[in-house]
C-alpha cells in the first residue's frame, strides 16, 4: 500500500509561469510534510516543508499547500525557471517517528526556455 | 560542511560478493537514514538511527542486508551475499530530530548515494 502517491510522472510548463506539482496521502496520522528536489546523480535535496497545524508555507518562488481534509499537498513555483527542471519527491511523516518519512514516486518536472 | 559524505559513488561487483556501503553523516545531525532507489519502487527506506541506535529496520528487504552505527560519524550498510536484485542507488541521509518543534525544519540531507551494479 503507497501512502504517498505523486500521480503525475511528468510535467511540462514554460518558462516564468507557474508549475503545480501535486501529492496525495492515505495516512491521516501524517502530520509533517517536505518536498525535495533531485538532479540526476545527486542525491534529494530538501526544499520546503510545512507542518500540519499550518495551511501554506512560503519560501521565495516555492510555496506548499496542505489540504488536510482531502490528504493533499501541492507545491507551487512561481516564476518557473530552466534551472527548477529535476525531479521532486513528496514526502510525509509523523512528528513521534524520529523524523521518518514516506516518499512519493517522484514528478519530472521540466521548465522549457 | 562537506555535507553527508557517502562512498564508493559506484560499485560493480559480482554476485555472492558481499558489498559494503559507507555513510559519513552532518556533525551534529542525530538521525541517520538508508534509502534503496529502485525504478520499480522508488526511494524506500531501509532502516534509521536515532543516537546511533537502529529504531526500525522492518523495511530491510532480508538477512543479507545488515547496517551498523559505531558511532555518531559513521555508519555501515553491508549486503552479503550480494544478488543481482539489489543493483539500486543506495542513500544515506541524515537530520536532526527532533527538531524546536512543530514548525521547526528537519528535512534529511541526503549523500549523493552508492550505485550498486551486482552482475
Amino acid at each position: 500500500d503507497q501512502q504517498v502517491k505523486q500521480n503525475s510522472p511528468s510535467l511540462s510548463v514554460q518558462e516564468g509561469r507557474i508549475s503545480i506539482l501535486n501529492c496525495d496521502y492515505t495516512n491521516s496520522m501524517f502530520d509533517y510534510f517536505l518536498w525535495y528536489k533531485k538532479y540526476p546523480a545527486e542525491g534529494p535535496t530538501f526544499l520546503i516543508s510545512i507542518s500540519s497545524i499550518k495551511d501554506k508555507n512560503e519560501d521565495g518562488r516555492f510555496t506548499v499547500f496542505l489540504n488536510k481534509s482531502a490528504k493533499h499537498l501541492s507545491l507551487h513555483i512561481v516564476p518557473s525557471q530552466p534551472g527548477d527542471s529535476a525531479v521532486y519527491f513528496c514526502a510525509a511523516s509523523l512528528n513521534t517517528n524520529a523524523g521518518k518519512s514516506t516518499f512519493g514516486d517522484g514528478t519530472t518536472l521540466t521548465v522549457k526556455p | 560542511d562537506a555535507g553527508v559524505i557517502q562512498s564508493p559513488r559506484h560499485e560493480v561487483t559480482e554476485m555472492g560478493q558481499e558489498v559494503t556501503l559507507r555513510c559519513k553523516p552532518i556533525s551534529g545531525h542525530n538521525s541517520l537514514f538508508w534509502y534503496r532507489q529502485t525504478m520499480m519502487r522508488g526511494l524506500e527506506l531501509l532502516i534509521y538511527f536515532n543516537n546511533n541506535v537502529p529504531i526500525d529496520d522492518s523495511g530491510m528487504p532480508e538477512d543479507r542486508f545488515s547496517a551498523k552505527m559505531p558511532n555518531a560519524s559513521f555508519s555501515t550498510l553491508k549486503i552479503q551475499p550480494s544478488e543481482p536484485r539489489d543493483s539500486a542507488v543506495y542513500f544515506c541521509a541524515s537530520s536532526e530530530f527532533p527538531g524546536t518543534g512543530l514548525s521547526s525544519n528537519y528535512g534529511y540531507t541526503f549523500g549523493s548515494g552508492t550505485r550498486l551494479t551486482v552482475v
